[in-house]
C-alpha cells in the first residue's frame, strides 16, 4: 500500500512570513490537491495539479502559490501569513477524474 | 444536512442506533462521494455513488442519490462508537477534475 505524507505536521509562523508546506505520495497518482479546512467550513480547494509541472487554481488560490516539480510531490506556499490565521491544510492525491481521493493527515497552521 | 457553506450539523446518538445524514449540492455532478474524517486525520472515502445509481450499499453504509432534487444521503446502520467522526459529501467541480466538499455532519456515537 501507498502513503501520502505531509510535512510539517504543525507550523507556527509570524505575520507576513512566507511559509511552505510539503506533500509526498508514492501511489504514482497523477493528480494532487491542496485544500484548506477551517472550523465549520468544510474543505476549500486552493490548488490542484493534474500532472508534473501543471498547476490549476481553486476557489481559494489568492494568497497562495503551489509547485509540482515531480509527480510524487506537491508543495504549497503561503505567500504572506495573516495574523490570527488558524487552519488545517490537507493534501490529497487521486488517479484522476471521478476517482477517490487519498488524503494526508494535514498540516496545522497557526500564525501569531 | 450539508449545503455549500451552510453551518455544520451535529448529531449525537447511542451505539446500535441507525443514523442518516443528508447533503444537497448546487451544480450538476456525475458522482457523489462520501468521506469520513476522524479527529486529527485526513478524510477517507467511504462510498461513491454515480448519477445513474439511486442507491449504493457497502457493509453498514447505504448511500442514495436523487439527481432531480440534487441531494444525497448516507445512512449507517447499527452504529459503533468508532463511527464517531465528521462526514462529508463531495461533488464534482473544475470540469470533474476536483471535488467540492460540503460543510460536514458531525456524528458522535456514545457507547
Amino acid at each position: 500500500g501507498g502513503i501520502i505524507t505531509q510535512t510539517p505536521k504543525f507550523l507556527i509562523g509570524q505575520e507576513g512570513q512566507k511559509l511552505t508546506l510539503k506533500c509526498q505520495q508514492n501511489f504514482n497518482h497523477d493528480t494532487m490537491y491542496w485544500y484548506r479546512q477551517d472550523s465549520g467550513k468544510g474543505l476549500r480547494l486552493i490548488y490542484y495539479s493534474i500532472t508534473e509541472n501543471d498547476l490549476q487554481k481553486g476557489d481559494l488560490s489568492e494568497g497562495y502559490d503551489a509547485s509540482r516539480e515531480k509527480k510524487s510531490s506537491f508543495s504549497l506556499t503561503v505567500t504572506s501569513a495573516q495574523k490570527n490565521e488558524m487552519a488545517v491544510f490537507l493534501c490529497a492525491s487521486s488517479i484522476g477524474k471521478n476517482s477517490d481521493y487519498t488524503f494526508g493527515s494535514g498540516t496545522r497552521l497557526l500564525v501569531i | 444536512s450539508q449545503w455549500g457553506e451552510e453551518n455544520l450539523q451535529a448529531l449525537s446518538i447511542q451505539e446500535g442506533e441507525d443514523v442518516t445524514m443528508n447533503c444537497s449540492y448546487k451544480t450538476y455532478t456525475t458522482v457523489v462521494q462520501w468521506y469520513r474524517q476522524k479527529s486529527g486525520k485526513g478524510p477517507a472515502q467511504l462510498i461513491l455513488i454515480r448519477s445513474n445509481e439511486r442507491e449504493k450499499r457497502s457493509g453498514r453504509l447505504r448511500a442514495t442519490l436523487d439527481t432531480s432534487s440534487q441531494s444525497s444521503s448516507l445512512s449507517i446502520t447499527g452504529t459503533l462508537a468508532t463511527d464517531t467522526a465528521v462526514y462529508f459529501c463531495a461533488t464534482e467541480s473544475q470540469g470533474g477534475r476536483a471535488l467540492i466538499f460540503g460543510t460536514g455532519t458531525t456524528v458522535s456515537v456514545s457507547p
